[in-house]
């Protein structure tokens, strides 16, 4: 199984800052099958990235995603107040499918 | 526009089996691009997947689960269904349907699922 660790744990910025959010992985995620998802209190986790970088329908460009292997990196150019929440990766390449433990990305 | 539904049975005693349905509105669960997955969130920690099912019948659960766990297909009511037999308190968790590639793209509001006597 493999196993993917988020960092960090809690993020603080600002409205208008860059958010840089870090996926690691156990062992290689095959083909860069790794997508991200953004989760608001009591809603269901919303997909935002896969493929590493294809960005879901109607997700703005400012989320933008990188990595291969087992290094992976969600980064969100200029941070909106919605944009506020906890953040998953999650690894499609081999069953079973696991998320990391998530990042909390809170207003500073 | 697609979206899905989960059944809220609430509250399941322990050593019971917990059985959820997730109805599938503006889409068929027959379609062949998708797979219908069940991921639970327990109270405050991250999400666990647990399994799929497609519409050929095949099915991939994860290993931690896969004793205790049935997912099928109800092409009929456009609906598909978890089973989680002999459930304790640690089977307490939001559960969600959701659509996917092996990634989902489409997500349940979820229900939770407290098991207790």
């Amino acid at each position: 199984e493999i196993v993917l660790t988020q960092s960090p744990g809690t993020l603080s910025l600002s409205p208008g800052e860059r958010a840089t959010l870090s996926c690691w992985a156990s062992q290689s995620v095959s083909s860069s099958y790794l997508a991200w998802y953004l989760q608001k209190p009591g809603q269901a986790p919303r997909l935002l990235l896969y493929g590493a970088s294809s960005r879901a329908t109607g997700i703005p460009d400012r989320f933008s995603g990188s990595g291969s292997g087992t290094d992976f990196t969600l980064t969100i150019s200029s941070l909106e107040p919605e944009d506020f929440a906890v953040y998953y990766c999650q690894q499609y390449g081999s069953s079973p499918y696991t998320f990391g433990q998530g990042t909390k990305l809170e207003i500073k | 526009q697609v979206q899905l539904q989960e059944s809220d049975p609430g509250l399941v005693k322990p050593s019971e089996t917990l059985s959820l349905t997730c109805t599938v509105s503006g889409g068929s669960v027959s379609s062949g691009s998708y797979f219908w997955s069940w991921i639970r969130q327990p109270p405050g920690k991250g999400l666990e997947w647990i399994g799929y099912a497609f519409h050929s019948g095949s099915t991939n659960y994860n290993p931690s689960l896969k004793s205790r766990v049935t997912i099928s297909l109800d092409t009929s009511k456009n609906q598909f269904s978890l089973k989680l037999s002999s459930v304790t308190a640690a089977d307490t968790a939001v559960y969600y349907c959701a659509r996917g590639y092996w990634y989902f793209d489409l997500w349940g509001r979820g229900t939770l699922i407290t098991v207790s006597s």
